[in-house]
């Protein structure tokens, strides 16, 4: 069976970092490319991060680049989201999620406040 | 960025009843490998989206199949019949053609 499981998430002020992590099994991790969506309280999803198999490409929105960093640890089958410089837009749920979309984690909540 | 227009943003339905979501893209979402990457998902009050249809038109595994998918280029389609009960929640197209990835703003559907 496979499972996404965030951890990482909490309350965090403002300019700070966080780092989210995701752990993967019942797959071949390193065979797919692993994505970030969030979802702020009450509001519709949007695309973070993507990363290739390898980790040697990333993709991200212009709202979060330069901001977020997206990585990946295939021995240990783990995804992470290092997020930096954090705003109070940056609240919301995080979601892991491997591309193809059919799998997604519970999500893990990350509000910015000060 | 590619803008993805889902109507209507609330519908509501009887058991029963069949429906239909529109999205429509701002741009084709036909790739140049021959592929449309249009997904659409459902999100259930309080749980993470489910993948219902992927590639347009393919039934997600364990999706029930009074779900289908339709359409090509820009305008896409997301066709329930026989709404039941369990259908309740948010539905949402995206694109992953064109980076950036981007999501319809949904359409709740509620049930009579």
């Amino acid at each position: 069976e496979v499972q996404l499981v965030e951890s990482g998430g909490g309350l965090v002020q403002p300019g700070r970092s966080l780092k989210l992590s995701c752990a993967a099994s019942g797959f071949t991790f390193s065979n797919y490319y692993m994505a970030w969506v969030r979802q702020a309280p009450k509001k519709g999803l949007e695309w973070v991060a993507t990363i290739s198999t390898s980790g040697s490409r990333t993709y991200y929105p212009d709202s979060v680049k330069g901001r977020f960093t997206i990585s990946r640890d295939n021995a240990k089958s783990s995804l992470y989201l290092q997020m930096n410089s954090l705003k109070s837009e940056d609240t919301a749920t995080y979601y892991c999620a491997r591309h193809g979309w059919e799998y997604w984690g519970q999500g893990v909540m990350v509000t910015v406040s000060s | 960025d590619v803008v993805l227009t889902q109507t209507p943003s609330i519908l509501s339905a009887t058991i029963g009843q069949s429906v239909s979501i529109s999205c429509r893209s701002s741009q084709s979402l036909l790739d140049s490998d021959g592929n449309t990457y249009l997904y659409w998902f459902l999100q259930r009050p309080g749980q993470s989206p489910q993948r219902l249809i992927y590639l347009v038109s393919n039934l997600g595994s364990g999706v029930p199949n009074r779900f289908s998918g339709s359409g090509s280029g820009t305008d896409f389609t997301l066709k329930i019949s026989g709404v039941e009960a369990e259908d309740l929640g948010v539905y949402y197209c995206m694109q992953a053609t064109h980076a950036p990835f981007t999501f319809g703003s949904g359409t709740k559907l509620e049930i009579k």
